[in-house]
């Protein structure tokens, strides 16, 4: 595709339950990375995945949270038991490499009553 | 002038004027910035980006200047127009791992007319 993809576009889930979120990174793109941002706030960094490297999860807030890319491609975050402090937008983004230039999709509006 | 605001720093401009924002970097190791722009309801958007081995760079309308003796960014936009009304973040990168990409609160820029 033309740019990054992101779906849900929004998400309202209950407390407890687990939510998964996909990014379609640009085709050829190595680099993907998750984000967060909430309400007013900038950019948290939660995962990055670099070709067949292991992730960085260095990011990642807590064990509720996890992510997949499978065959190079797309990903999948995962949030498992959602609290409503998780609430916010999960951006995806993707670079041909590493340290290049980051294209971001549309994000994912999560709101966990 | 600028204000801070409940969460973000607003800067108000009038139509046509030049814009600068600035932006405060933390490691005087990070050697690749990048300013993005994050309209409402949209992912951020690449606007510029600098090495550290330069000190100005242009792009259509906008400039960003690098001070790394106080470790001080600037976004300057020429002639601004209601569409540069979003949210500005910088963004520095040191290393070569995804951890390693900071991005600053942002400041929130308001056109008017």
């Amino acid at each position: 595709g033309a740019g990054v993809s992101q779906s849900p576009s929004n998400k309202v889930t209950e407390k407890g339950k687990d939510v998964e979120l996909r990014c379609d990174p640009i085709s050829g793109h190595t680099a993907l990375y998750w984000y967060r941002q909430s309400l007013g706030q900038g950019l948290e960094f939660l995962i990055y995945f670099q070709g067949n490297s292991a992730p960085d999860k260095s990011g990642l807030p807590s064990d509720r949270f996890s992510a997949e890319r499978t065959g190079g491609s797309v990903s999948t975050l995962t949030i498992q038991r959602t609290q409503q402090e998780d609430s916010a937008v999960y951006l995806c983004a993707s670079s041909f490499t590493e340290q290049e230039t980051q294209y971001f999709g549309p994000g994912t509006r999560l709101l966990v009553l | 002038g600028e204000s801070v605001g409940l969460h973000l720093p607003t800067l108000s401009v009038q139509e046509g004027d030049n814009s600068i924002i600035n932006c405060a970097y933390s490691n005087s190791a990070s050697d690749y910035f990048i300013w993005y722009k994050q309209e409402s309801g949209k992912g951020p958007q690449f606007i510029i980006d600098i090495r550290s081995n330069m000190d100005k760079r242009q792009g259509q309308r906008v400039t960003v200047l690098l001070n790394k003796t106080v470790k001080h960014l600037s976004l300057q936009i020429a002639a601004t127009q209601p569409g540069d009304s979003a949210v500005y973040f910088c963004a520095e990168i040191f290393d070569n791992y995804g951890q390693n990409f900071v991005f600053g609160p942002g400041t929130r820029l308001s056109v008017l007319p």
